[in-house]
């Protein structure tokens, strides 16, 4: 089975600090995503990378930047945190080109305090 | 640009009674369509996918839905629903490529009443 976790379920910070969420996947996928999930809002594409050191900007990538140094490992990086980046935060995977779902970590519930 | 609207965001029902969730999307081009579920407290699991193919495909827990072109639309189904499908809902379009990127619809929250 596809496993993909995440560093922490449950993350309370202070505004300003400074903020990795983690995210590994173990089944060799190329491309990863990092979603927020907000009541109302649905999930929200924030960073995109599919390969190593390669990245795009997803729809909502204010505020974030997010590191890929190996294939297994995409991190999100809040430079800055703010009370509203206080959210859930997923991370996926998928595989190229054979198939097109994505694979879901268990999320990471941020409060920004 | 790719759009989903899920216009119901909370659909009570009771148990062993038929659901629809609906969903449209917004595309010209070929698209491959998916239900996720998110149960509490947890990630995103794949429920169901179109690619190609039959127009209607099945989950390995009694879902259904249907793909129809011209109205644009994949609504899920279930005849007879149990109080552990409540849960949300998300259904996402992809025209594919390379990089595989979904739209997500708003969410639809089925609570599932004994």
């Amino acid at each position: 089975d596809v496993k993909v976790t995440q560093s922490s379920r449950y993350l309370v910070k202070r505004t300003g600090e400074k903020v990795f969420l983690e995210c590994v996947q173990d089944m060799d996928h190329e491309n990863m995503f990092w979603y927020r999930q907000d009541p109302g809002l649905g999930l929200r594409l924030i960073y995109f990378s599919y390969d190593v050191k390669m990245k795009e900007k997803g729809d909502i990538p204010e505020g974030y930047s997010v590191s890929r140094e190996k294939k297994e490992r995409f991190s999100l990086i809040l430079e800055s945190a703010s009370t509203n980046q206080t959210s859930m935060y997923l991370c996926a995977s998928s595989p190229f080109p054979l198939a097109y779902e994505q694979y879901f970590g268990p999320g990471t519930r941020l409060t920004v305090t | 640009a790719q759009s989903v609207t899920q216009l119901d965001s909370q659909v009570p029902v009771f148990e062993e009674a038929p659901v629809e969730l609906r969903c449209n999307y917004s595309s010209s081009v070929s698209v491959y369509l998916f239900w996720y579920v998110q149960y509490p407290n947890q990630g995103l699991q794949l429920l169901l996918k179109y690619l190609s193919g039959s127009t209607l495909v099945e989950s390995i827990n009694g879902f259904e839905a249907e793909f129809n072109k011209s109205q644009t639309s994949f609504h899920l189904r279930k005849p007879s629903v149990h109080i552990s499908d409540t849960a949300e809902y998300f259904c996402a379009v992809s025209e594919g490529g390379a990089t595989n990127k979904l739209i997500f619809g708003t969410g639809t929250l089925l609570a599932v009443q004994p």
